[in-house]
Parts: C-alpha cells; structure tokens; sequence
C-alpha cells in the first residue's frame, strides 16, 4: 500500500546531541510537511517542501533543519535538542491538486 | 494565525450529539477538518471550500460561513469510535497549513 512511512518510530537522545528523523512516501506527492506536536497540543508547522523548494516558518528554531534530497524522502535534523524539543514529530505529504494530507505515524523523539 | 476552537474538551455519551466550532481572526478561504486518536496521527475528515458549503461524512457533517470566518463540526448519533481530538485547520498562501487549537471528544457507553 502506498503510504508515508517514519523512522524511528521513538527516538531517545541526549541533551545537545544531534539527531536526525526521516520520512518516506510512496505517494509521489510534491508537497512534503513536517510537523511539531507537543503534549495536548495541536500540531505545528515548522517547514514544508513544494517539490524542492524549501519554506521555513518564520517561528521556527534555527535548531531545526530539514533536507529533501528526492521527492520520496525527506529528513528533519536538530542540531542541538533541548528538553523543550520533546515532542511528536509528524510527516505530511500532499498531492498539489488535492488537499487532504496524508500523515505518517510520527517519531515520539524523548530528550534526556 | 492559529483558529480557535471551542469546547476545548467535550464528553458525551452514545448516541447524544455535538458541535464543534472553529473560528479565525483571518479570512478563512477554506476549512479542513481532522480526527487524531489517541497516540495516532491525524486522518483527514473533510474539508469546506466555499463560504456556506456544507459538507457530510457518514454522521459527520460540517458548515462553513465565510463571512464570520466560522466553521462548525456537527457529530450526530455519537459513537464510541469517535473519540479523539478534532482538529480544524486552514491553509495560506504557498502550501502553508495551520490546525486549530483542538476539541478532545470523549464518547461514554
């Protein structure tokens, strides 16, 4: 089945210490979203791709980067995580003529 | 930029029904609405394209006034599989979306 996959599914990383989450499609859509989703929180951009073209939220952290290398994959890295970067990172695609996202079950990312 | 929704949390028991209401400071051009389950992620629900248009999905229906920048979510005959957080949300200029501020629905047998 075609769908929107993302590894890990938990990741636990120390105060300060890099790391990366990744996110796969199989849908060949152009757009690509990848949400931060605290606690009882709604979910919150930090970026989105259209096709390669990058758009960063202004209220972003400079702390959260994010690579598109194809049009399958996508890779959200925190340089330096604090405690406050603890949360539910979710993937999104959607098709340019549609306008349901599809979400992939997210990374729970646990900083230490 | 973020719609605000209201209740915050709900309770109901089965077969009893509720409202859910979105509304923006900024004009709404269209509304999407979501359902995120508990440890899930969000499923895509419906989305309202133009002001007045209302739209169902099995006993999930949703209305779109545009002029009041509202939009509301109507559950009727409630089901225990609809609990979970209902999300609306509204996208900008250049693919930008931003979900709303949430209403938790818990159904009770």
């Amino acid at each position: 089945d075609a769908m929107v996959i993302q590894n890990p599914r938990y990741q636990v990383t120390q105060f300060g210490k890099p790391v990366t989450l990744s996110c796969s499609q199989t849908l060949n859509h152009n757009v690509m979203y990848w949400y931060q989703q605290k606690s009882s929180q709604a979910p919150k951009l930090l970026f989105h791709y259209y096709d390669k073209d990058f758009n960063n939220e202004a209220d972003t952290p400079d702390n959260f980067q994010s690579r598109r290398p194809n049009t399958s994959f996508c890779f959200l890295d925190i340089r330096s995580p604090g405690l406050g970067d603890a949360a539910m990172y979710l993937c999104a695609t959607r098709k340019t003529s549609a306008y349901e996202q599809y979400f992939g079950p997210g990374t729970r990312l646990t900083v230490t | 930029q973020q719609p605000v929704q209201s209740p915050q949390a709900v309770i109901l028991r089965e077969g009893e029904d509720a409202v859910i209401n979105c509304s923006s400071s900024k004009a709404l051009y269209s509304v999407h609405w979501y359902r995120q389950k508990h440890g899930e992620a969000p499923v895509f629900l419906m989305i309202l394209l133009k002001g007045g248009e209302q739209k169902g999905h099995e006993k999930i229906s949703a209305s779109f006034n545009e002029k009041k920048q509202q939009s509301s979510l109507y559950l009727t005959a409630s089901q225990l599989s609809y609990s979970g957080t209902y999300f609306c949300g509204t996208d900008r200029t250049g693919n930008q979306f931003y979900f709303g501020t949430g209403t938790s629905l818990t159904v009770i047998p």
